[in-house]
């Protein structure tokens, strides 16, 4: 069992539209972080969480992290082709612990 | 700036032999790890190293090793590769051990297929 789901596993949507992924747990963590990883690319990091019910906006991207800390959410506005990637949420349960990775949503923006 | 650098970007092995996949990072950081990538599975984290001379196991360690003798440097030696280490490997490297205002810096992966 992982201990961050990541859901969709995959989404294919048009350019324009909007979409939301999410980022679950049972466990509560001190931090999370949003990567995009493309083909033949290790991960970049998008954005660091760490407090419940925080907010942040990237652009068109907006990212929220759960009142209980157990949960995050990744909406893109008008998604764009470049958006096309894996989306990857990782967690740290408490400071000094090594970041937990989920299985990642495949976005594929189409023209 | 080069970043993290992983050799090779791709390696074909027969079971039972053994490599090293190298990594190198010029940013002076103090953190760096190993991870793999399957698909389905997200990033499993091998080994990692928290300062020179400094290693510890992962989620999934068995089969490798790993040492850190200097700060820049931290190779992945797989002892007898197996079908089952067929993967994708990654090494991450960040300014402090997992702070969370310290993101992870990855290099661009070694595809290991053992046949």
């Amino acid at each position: 069992t992982q201990l961050l789901e990541q859901s969709p596993q995959f989404l294919s949507i048009q350019e324009g539209e909007n979409l939301t992924v999410y980022c679950n747990s049972s466990s509560v963590f001190s931090s999370l972080q949003w990567y995009r990883q493309e083909p033949g690319e290790g991960p970049v990091l998008l954005v660091t969480v760490v407090t419940g019910g925080e907010v942040k906006k990237l652009k068109r991207l907006t990212f929220q992290f759960g009142d209980a800390r157990k949960d995050s959410s990744l909406h893109i506005t008008a998604a764009q082709t470049g958006d096309t990637g894996l989306y990857l949420c990782a967690g740290a349960r408490n400071y000094g612990q090594n970041f937990v990775f989920g299985p990642g949503t495949r976005l594929s923006v189409l023209p | 700036n080069a970043g993290v650098t992983q050799t090779p970007k791709f390696q074909v092995l027969k079971t039972g032999q053994s490599m090293t996949l190298q990594c190198a990072q010029d940013m002076n950081h103090e953190y760096m790890s190993w991870y793999r990538q399957d698909p389905g599975m997200g990033l499993r984290l091998i080994h990692y190293s928290v300062g020179a001379g400094i290693t510890d196991q992962g989620e999934v360690p068995n089969g490798y090793n790993v040492s850190r003798s200097t700060t820049e440097d931290f190779p992945l030696r797989l002892l007898s590769a197996a079908p089952s280490q067929t993967s994708v490997y990654f090494c991450a490297s960040s300014v402090k051990a997992t702070s969370y205002n310290s993101p992870l810096h990855f290099g661009n992966g070694t595809r290991l297929t053992v046949t």
